[in-house]
């Protein structure tokens, strides 16, 4: 079974400091690692592929297979970072379907 | 370019009534998928269409959840009779090659 972590339900910081969205999956096998943000009355979007390896908004994700985990990570944080943000596996193969962690609701204070 | 759409927005129902929930995709993408949020909890993967056929319905709770697309465009999911516990926000994605892209979503409150 597949199944995506993200331990912290919020987490709130500063801006200009670094943050970090922890993330932690279990699948048996190679998966496809996305985050997904969600700001505010806007839909779900996509921030985040791990096989695209960019740096978006000033985010980055370093998938690590030993301890499968897929952390985002910003290192000055900005008010407009405010936002849920969810991340997902895709198995390999016509699995298409996403699975989600339950989100994390990062506030930047001012 | 249009993103994917859904309608309505919101959507307030009995228990023990009908709705249906319409989902446009974005124009030539053959992959729909839709998605449930239940309060509380993870978005779950609900069903996948390619084109009109679907791929995986897996994560359809029970047979009162109906999933159509016809013609292979924009896709209907029908709950009938809606039970309390469907309340929640319904997503529809769709994708070519790649990432999902995703609708705003239906919410669904049964009463």
């Amino acid at each position: 079974a597949q199944r995506v972590t993200q331990p912290e339900k919020l987490l709130s910081v500063f801006k200009g400091a670094p943050v970090e969205l922890k993330c932690n999956y279990s699948y048996s096998g190679s998966p496809e690692l996305f985050w997904y943000v969600q700001y505010s009355r806007q839909r779900l979007q996509l921030l985040l592929r791990h096989i695209s390896r960019e740096s978006i908004k000033g985010f980055t994700a370093d998938l690590n297979k030993g301890e499968t985990s897929f952390h985002l990570k910003k290192p000055f944080a900005q008010e407009e970072d405010s936002a849920m943000y969810y991340c997902a596996l895709r198995g390999v193969g016509s699995n298409y379907k996403l699975t989600f962690g339950k989100g994390t609701l990062l506030t930047v204070n001012p | 370019e249009a993103g994917v759409t859904q309608f309505p927005s919101h959507s307030v129902i009995e228990k023990g009534q009908t709705v249906t929930l319409r989902c446009d995709p974005i124009s030539g993408h053959d992959n729909l998928y839709w998605y449930r949020r239940v309060m509380g909890k993870e978005i779950k993967f609900l069903l996948h269409f390619v084109k009109e056929s679907k791929q995986d319905e897996s994560g359809m709770p029970n047979n009162r959840f109906l999933a159509e697309r016809t013609g292979g465009t924009y896709s209907t999911l029908k709950v009938q009779p809606a039970e309390l516990e469907d309340s929640g926000v319904y997503f529809c994605a769709s994708s070519q090659q790649g990432g999902q892209f995703f609708g705003p979503g239906t919410r669904l409150t049964v009463l």
